[in-house]
């Protein structure tokens, strides 16, 4: 059964600090996502990772994928408050054309002035 | 261009009763997709669709059912909704897999009291 786990699940930071947010699996995948939720709204797509040793980066925000070692990270450059949100990651499995995504539980992200 | 459309965005049931939800795309997508999101669980997933006339179970799909008769749509119905259903209802749609990422749906707050 594939599971993905976050962590850390609450972050508060100072703006212009940095931070990572880990995003780990439990079986092979090499396709994982990036959604970032504001409270009451929908998702929206960050990230799609789709091979071992990708890195996009939008902004400040930076998101690498190790498939070996199942794990993917989004990196936070210079917190801003504009920041403040839930970020998801998700995984499908890959072996089948279903695209179906497994979620973390979410980290929810807190910049502070 | 509405990409995803859900309705209704709001709804209080009472224990028993029965309802539809609908999700509407127009981006010619084949696959939908309906996730429950609750605190702390990310989002978990429901029900799927990869074509027109097909749907398929997903991690809790139990007290749901779904149809897609119409390529553009795909309904998710409560036959007898419990107090364990009260959530909030996402809807998504993806071109030929998660591969390209899903596009989300704004969301159904449902409430059985």
């Amino acid at each position: 059964e594939l599971k993905v786990e976050q962590n850390p699940l609450f972050l508060s930071m100072q703006e212009g600090k940095n931070y990572t947010i880990y995003c780990n699996y439990s079986t092979t995948s090499d396709r994982l996502y990036w959604y970032r939720q504001d409270p009451g709204k929908s998702l929206e797509s960050l990230f799609v990772l789709l091979s071992n040793g990708a890195v996009k980066q939008e902004g400040r925000l930076m998101a690498s994928l190790d498939t070996k070692a199942r794990l993917s990270t989004l990196h936070i450059t210079a917190a801003v408050h504009d920041l403040s949100a839930t970020y998801f990651c998700a995984v499908d499995r890959g072996s089948s054309n279903t695209g179906k995504l497994i979620f973390g539980q979410g980290t929810t992200l807190q910049v502070k002035p | 261009n509405a990409g995803v459309t859900q309705t209704p965005k709001f709804r209080v049931l009472k224990t028993g009763q029965s309802m539809t939800l609908l999700c509407a795309q127009d981006m010619n997508h084949e696959y939908m997709y309906w996730y429950r999101q609750d605190p702390g669980m990310g989002l978990r997933l429901i029900h799927y669709s990869v074509g027109e006339g097909t749907t398929a179970k997903g991690e809790v799909p139990d007290g749901y059912n779904v149809s897609r008769l119409k390529k553009q749509n795909f309904l998710l119905g409560l036959e007898s909704a419990a107090p364990s259903q009260t959530s909030v209802y996402f809807c998504a749609s993806s071109y030929w897999g998660a591969g390209y990422g899903y596009t989300f749906g704004s969301g159904t707050r449902l409430t059985v009291v």
